[in-house]
């Protein structure tokens, strides 16, 4: 069971807009900055989006992310085929003093 | 070209130890807190362990406490996981992750992954 929440699974056609969910608490996401990791198939996950917002340099601008309260989320505008993958939110937890991830959600192209 | 490559995986048995290694390259290493990061065959991601830039710091997940342990040298360029006590549930895919530091409070994130070393502990 991890400590934030994803739905386990996301959708959608090409050029639609997908979006990811991540539920957390006062000691994780309401209290520090989220980060979303995308892990293709067979591969190691790389950054996403950090600082709840921000893109590191190469990642298109169809990726967002956002964050209020104990929630974020990433939402993946004009889908692309290329853009199927697993998709991890992560935050520091002060009560845990460690960092925590949602238990992933796979996007689906159809 | 800015690097992380781990080895050192394997199968061990329960009970047994296992060293990970984490060769570093590309980028000033010692000014870098890192960490290990584990991923179980078909399940999500899982932090680890992290140690300072120094090496004079370092925290674990409780699923591990005790029975880690994680180092560097710095002069080596590497980074290190001892496990010692190894259980069936350690079986995962090993990350090694670099630290970014982009500002504010908690301005922390994982920008540099190593390609993972996959661990199996099986009798």
């Amino acid at each position: 069971q991890s400590v934030l929440t994803q739905p386990p699974s996301a959708s959608g056609t090409p050029g639609q807009r997908v979006t990811i969910s991540c539920s957390g608490s006062s000691s994780n996401i309401r209290s520090n900055t989220v980060n979303w990791y995308q892990q293709l198939p067979g591969t190691a996950p790389q950054l996403l989006i950090y600082g709840n917002n921000q893109r590191p340099s190469g990642v298109p601008d169809r990726f967002s992310g956002s964050k209020s309260g104990t929630s974020a989320s990433l939402a993946i505008s004009g889908l692309q085929s290329e853009d199927e993958a697993d998709y991890y939110c992560a935050a520091w937890d002060d009560s845990l003093f460690g960092w925590v991830f949602g238990g992933g959600t796979k996007v689906t192209v159809l | 070209e800015v690097q992380l490559v781990e080895s050192g995986g394997g199968l061990v048995q329960p009970g047994g130890s296992l060293r990970l290694s984490c060769a570093a390259s590309g980028f000033t290493f010692s000014s870098y807190e890192m960490h290990w990061v584990r991923q179980g065959p078909g399940k999500g991601l899982e932090w680890v362990s992290f140690i300072s830039s120094s090496g004079g710091t370092m925290y674990y997940a409780d699923s591990v406490k005790g029975r880690f342990t994680i180092s560097r040298d710095n002069a080596k360029n590497s980074l290190y996981l001892q496990m010692n006590s190894l259980r069936a549930e350690d079986t995962a895919v090993y990350y090694c992750a670099r630290q970014f530091y982009y500002g504010g409070q908690s301005g922390l994130a994982f920008d540099i992954w190593g390609q993972g070393t996959m661990v199996t502990v099986s009798s």
